[in-house]
């Protein structure tokens, strides 16, 4: 069974648009993190934002935020302000097992941005 | 400048031309691990390393090999490339293990890999 879904393979959004990147989970380990990345045409993995499960709060990183719904497994990727820039493929990754000493990323299919003028 | 380097960033074999794919990392890092990317798949974990001397099977190892001899050393071996093998490969590290913080990982820059 996947442990993580990304169920949208592209997104179009319009520059200066806010955008949600959808991402749900499967996992019975009480502490896991969720992560976000970005993968521009270049290739590299960028980090974007981290959740832990054990986290009241969600998630904050400038233009990026994590809708972290625990109850659904959700953790939606919300991108405000969209610019030209953010056009890339994002991953979604879950790191379980912490507790137990084991440190896998388990990533999604990724979704792809694309952001219109 | 902490970083992961991994190399070469592309190349180009034939079937069957033992390879290796470096990758070191200069953060004393303890855990590294090797991952695949193809489309539709997402990066899909190959071997992973707790420490020196300590590797293990991700969920694709099959025609690769891995050694760590060296915590900051974590090459990536295709004794003998099939086709199949042709993907966009990624070695990261990591600090270590905690409950619930935020040991993400540093990712190198990724090494295309053609194999005909």
């Amino acid at each position: 069974a996947q442990k993580i879904t990304q169920t949208q393979p592209g997104m179009f959004v319009q520059e200066k648009e806010a955008v949600t990147l959808d991402c749900t989970y499967d996992t019975s380990d009480p502490s896991y993190g969720l992560f976000w990345y970005k993968q521009p045409s270049s290739g590299e993995m960028i980090f974007l934002i981290y959740q832990g499960s054990y986290d009241q709060q969600n998630a904050t990183e400038g233009r990026y935020s994590l809708n972290f719904q625990k109850a659904r497994k959700s953790a939606n990727l919300v991108i405000s302000a969209s610019q030209l820039g953010d056009s890339a493929m994002y991953f979604c990754a879950m790191r379980e097992g912490a507790a137990g000493g084991y440190n896998k990323l388990i990533f999604g299919a990724g979704t792809r941005l694309a952001v219109h003028p | 400048e902490a970083q992961v380097t991994q190399n070469p960033r592309y190349l180009i074999t034939v079937t069957g031309k033992k390879l290796t794919v470096t990758c070191s990392q200069n953060m004393n890092h303890e855990y590294m691990s090797w991952y695949r990317q193809d489309p539709g798949l997402g990066l899909r974990q190959i071997y992973y390393s707790m420490n020196v001397e300590v590797t293990d099977k991700g969920d694709v190892p099959e025609g690769y090999k891995v050694s760590r001899k060296e915590k900051r050393n974590f090459p990536l071996i295709l004794e003998s490339p099939s086709p199949n093998q042709t993907s966009l490969y990624f070695c990261a590290s990591s600090l270590g293990t905690g409950e619930n913080e935020n040991y993400g990982y540093t990712f190198g820059s990724g090494t295309r890999l053609t194999v005909v």
